[in-house]
């Protein structure tokens, strides 16, 4: 049963503590995306990485960290250093060929 | 440069068509998409149209590109209830590593 699973699909944390969401994919993809989506607007791209051993900065990156060990896993670190870091993460991950981004059914992070 | 604008809301009759409207700024954007987010979910892929197509269909769904006007509608016929959702149109342009920009979404409200 291929696709991209994430989790959990609910995380509550206390401020100040950093925390890591799970992103593994098993469609054999090679890229891999984060992105953060707060209530009613659109996705804003967290992180991204074309290549194991290898990531991007996206367009809001501070407060975050990933690392892409495994061609199969993207985890996403939510520091403390992240000001507002309540919103509902999503993953997606895209083939070799082609611009089609897939994702997983989001993590929805709560900091109390 | 690059930003995508869609309405925020749509109301329509069950059975009836809607069409949901975006716009877009770069002429050099390959391939434009269509996403489905129902509540809590992740976004899911409803369909692409590579940019030297004017049309796509597929069942319910019609996809119309003017490029000059930089214009992409979604046509959902014989629209149901199931179909209420927010809808993202995204772009993928010529030089952009692979990064999509997304729209802030259009939530499509669906009554009985």
């Amino acid at each position: 049963d291929g696709g991209i699973t994430q989790s959990p699909k609910y995380l509550f944390r206390k401020e100040g503590q950093n925390v890591t969401l799970s992103c593994e994919q098993n469609l054999n993809h090679d890229a891999m995306y984060w992105y953060r989506q707060d209530p009613g607007q659109g996705l804003r791209l967290i992180y991204y990485s074309q290549i194991v051993n290898d990531f991007q900065k996206g367009d809001i990156a501070e407060g975050y960290s990933v690392s892409r060990e495994k061609k199969e896993s993207f985890p996403l670190t939510v520091t403390s250093a992240q000001k507002n870091p309540t919103a509902f993460y999503l993953c997606a991950s895209r083939p070799d060929r082609g611009g089609t981004q897939y994702f997983g059914p989001g993590t929805r992070l709560t900091v109390l | 440069g690059e930003d995508v604008e869609q309405s925020l809301f749509l109301s329509v009759r069950e059975g009836d068509s809607s069409v949901i409207n975006c716009t877009y700024t770069d002429s050099s954007s390959t391939y434009l998409y269509w996403y489905k987010q129902e509540p809590g979910a992740g976004l899911q892929l409803l369909t692409y149209i590579f940019s030297n197509m004017d049309m796509k269909q597929d069942q319910r769904l019609t996809v119309l590109l003017n490029k000059k006007d930089k214009h992409l509608s979604l046509r959902i016929a014989d629209t149901q209830t199931g179909d209420s959702a927010i809808y993202f149109c995204a772009e993928l342009p010529m030089d952009s590593s692979y990064k999509l920009i997304f729209g802030s979404g259009t939530r499509l409200l669906v009554r009985p």
